[in-house]
């Protein structure tokens, strides 16, 4: 099983709409979590971090749920430019991350 | 000028060849990392320095060693390249805490024949 879950999509979504992923972790020392973005052939860059009570970045929200060691993102009003894969990642013990596979995203006009 | 530097960018290399991957920073963490990318299985950790005289292996060191010759200098070595070895390998650099943010060089595409 994987240290980090998520579902590969791919999400094909029109432009405009609102589009949920969720990841799960399996390792509950995890201290920290995170989204990373990655564009197709580039590196993974910081999305947003997520926090217990939940924060959100412009049309962004990520939420987590340490009882039941999951994560979400919303995005809201998807734009063309949101196309991308999304990196769910557990912060362990001195810094060390432990990415998901990622989820694709393809938003459409 | 990018913060995280890799070279070479794309590399093709026989079975059985040595070769080196570079890193190089000029962020002035004190942290880097090693990961390799595959298809189905996202980045999975090689090797992490978290100073000039700490070197730790990851998930998946076996067949890889690295060295780190200065605080901006992280190298990955394949001592004899298998085709397996064959993926996208991304260096990557963090201030010392627990929460800080990774920041990731363009990555090194490697194809092991």
């Amino acid at each position: 099983r994987k240290e980090v879950e998520q579902d590969p999509g791919p999400f094909n979504v029109p432009e405009g709409a609102t589009v949920a992923f969720n990841c799960t972790y399996s390792n509950s020392a995890s201290q920290s979590f995170f989204w990373y973005r990655q564009d197709c052939r580039k590196e993974p860059k910081l999305l947003m971090s997520v926090y217990s009570s939940g924060n959100e970045d412009g049309r962004f929200t990520a939420q987590l749920n340490r009882a039941s060691q999951y994560i979400s993102l919303l995005i809201r009003d998807s734009k063309l430019s949101d196309s991308a894969t999304y990196l769910c990642v557990a912060g362990e013990y001195g810094n060390k991350l432990v990415f998901g596979a990622g989820t694709i995203l393809r938003v459409k006009s | 000028d990018a913060d995280v530097t890799q070279t070479p960018r794309n590399r093709i290399t026989k079975t059985g060849k040595r070769i080196m991957l570079e890193c190089s920073q000029t962020k002035g963490h004190d942290r880097m990392y090693w990961y390799r990318q595959d298809p189905g299985l996202g980045l999975r950790l090689i090797y992490y320095s978290f100073d000039v005289k700490d070197i730790n292996k990851g998930e998946i060191s076996d067949g890889y060693s690295v060295s780190r010759q200065a605080q901006a200098k992280f190298s990955l070595s394949l001592e004899s390249a298998i085709p397996n070895q064959t993926a996208l390998y991304f260096c990557a650099t963090s201030e010392s805490g627990t929460q800080e943010t990774q920041y990731f060089g363009p990555g090194t595409r490697l194809l092991v024949l």
